[in-house]
């Protein structure tokens, strides 16, 4: 089976930097998501992360280490509309079911 | 532009009654779509995978003969929940694999049973 943890919820302030943390575990491991979803609708896709390392995407960025079963996803030069549920995924090899976690709630502070 | 739609988007119906959800995938074919609930201030709980042409299967704590998928099409799948309860009540969104790296999900379907 699968099992991912991350936090509840997180508060951070504008024009800040923050990194929402994910650990997993999982027996067949093919690649980990993160999606952001504003309240009342579907997620968009944010990043994709199969290879260890790092991913730069403009201000978002998402880290892999596969050895540790854990990601991270950085925001830089926070804005009030990235107040949002940020969640982190993972895709099982065997059966290319996506399996989310529970989401961290971000709070933007002005 | 959209890659997978929802119909409906929104639904308000009767307890007992049973409501049926489209999700039609727009740009290409989908042999395999997942469908998702999701309930107030929690994450997206995989209740089924459809696979076109054949049965579905079902996540455990699920029950299928519930939540009806059929999946007739290339390009369509549906959920029925059958004799809908205020529990049902919940956030209801398909998706389906694109390209390695990407899934596209619906806008959802919010199901409000009274």
């Amino acid at each position: 089976g699968q099992n991912i943890d991350q936090p509840t919820e997180m508060t951070a302030t504008e024009g800040a930097i923050v990194q929402i943390n994910c650990t997993y575990q999982t027996s067949g491991f093919n690649g980990l998501f993160w999606y952001q979803q504003h309240a009342g609708e579907a997620p968009t896709f944010l990043s994709y992360n199969v290879l260890d390392g790092l991913e730069e995407k403009g201000r978002f960025s998402s880290f892999l280490s596969r050895s540790k079963g854990y990601s991270y996803l950085l925001l830089k030069e926070l804005q009030m509309k990235d107040s949002a549920s940020y969640l982190c995924a993972v895709r099982d090899h065997r059966d290319d079911k996506i399996i989310f976690g529970k989401g961290t709630r971000l709070h933007i502070l002005p | 532009g959209a890659v997978v739609s929802q119909h409906p988007s929104w639904v308000i119906c009767k307890s007992g009654t049973s409501v049926k959800i489209e999700c039609r995938s727009l740009d290409f074919q989908a042999t395999t779509m997942f469908w998702y609930r999701q309930f107030p201030k929690q994450s997206l709980m995989l209740m089924a995978t459809s696979n076109e042409g054949s049965k579905a299967t079902y996540e455990q704590g699920v029950e299928k003969d519930k939540f009806l998928i059929n999946h007739a099409s290339l390009t369509l799948s549906t959920l029925t929940v059958t004799s809908a309860h205020p529990e049902d009540s919940s956030f209801y969104i398909c998706s389906q694999n694109g390209e390695v790296e990407t899934q596209y999900f619906g806008p959802g379907t919010r199901l409000l049973v009274l």
